[in-house]
């Protein structure tokens, strides 16, 4: 069964500095990988997502994730937090062939001034 | 080109009763994924139609049903309302053919309150 683990449930950040969001998965097929974000009382947006090929992917709003094979990981980074960053961003993976996107926990975001 | 919308975006029952949720997909999309948001449960998946059969279902009660027309649109029906049953009941829109191109898109949900 696939699975997925977000550490941190909160994260806290400055305005202009690194984020960091991680995100460990457990798949017995090579999995595809996404991270989605939500603003509150709103539905989930696309942010990015791993496929195939390149393993360092790009996003939108200056984000970005690399997949890690040897250490199943696909981590969220941008290099400078603005405050419209904040909300709550989750990692979801899902078996080629199937619709069953299965999600982590989330991690909230909270950017201060 | 538009999004998933869902209607009604919010709604109130009371124990017992039965609703009924709407979701219309992107154009062009084939395959409907409903799922359940709770503080404490997180995101789960409830079950996928494409081409108005279901394809995929999850660990839900029998309670919660669905179906898909043929054009696409999906209804999502839960009866015997249980408090336990607030949440956010999003839907999602792909393609459905399952390959490397397959993203699914959100609607904005329908917030259920049963009182």
């Amino acid at each position: 069964a696939q699975s997925v683990t977000q550490l941190g449930s909160h994260v806290s950040v400055s305005e202009g500095a690194l984020v960091l969001l991680r995100c460990n998965y457990s798949s017995s097929v090579p999995p595809y990988l996404f991270w989605y974000v939500q603003y509150p009382n709103q539905g989930l947006q696309l942010l990015l997502k791993y496929t195939t090929g390149a393993t360092l992917v790009k996003g939108i709003n200056g984000f970005e994730a690399e997949f890690k094979k040897s250490e199943t990981s696909f981590h969220l980074t941008k290099p400078s937090a603005h405050m419209s960053d904040a909300a709550e961003y989750f990692c979801a993976v899902i078996s080629k062939g199937f619709q069953k996107l299965v999600f982590g926990t989330g991690t909230r975001l909270l950017v201060s001034p | 080109k538009a999004g998933v919308t869902q209607t009604p975006r919010y709604l109130i029952k009371t124990r017992g009763q039965q609703v009924t949720l709407s979701c219309s997909p992107i154009s062009g999309h084939r395959s409907v994924s409903w799922y359940q948001q709770t503080p404490g449960q997180g995101l789960q998946f409830l079950f996928e139609y494409f081409s108005e059969t279901q394809r995929n279902k999850g660990n839900f009660p029998g309670r919660f049903s669905g179906r898909q027309f043929s054009n696409s649109r999906s209804e999502m029906n839960v009866s015997t309302l249980e408090l336990g049953d607030s949440a956010l009941y999003l839907c999602a829109s792909s393609f459905g053919s399952g390959g490397d191109q397959e993203t699914q898109y959100f609607g904005p949900g329908t917030r259920l309150l049963v009182l």
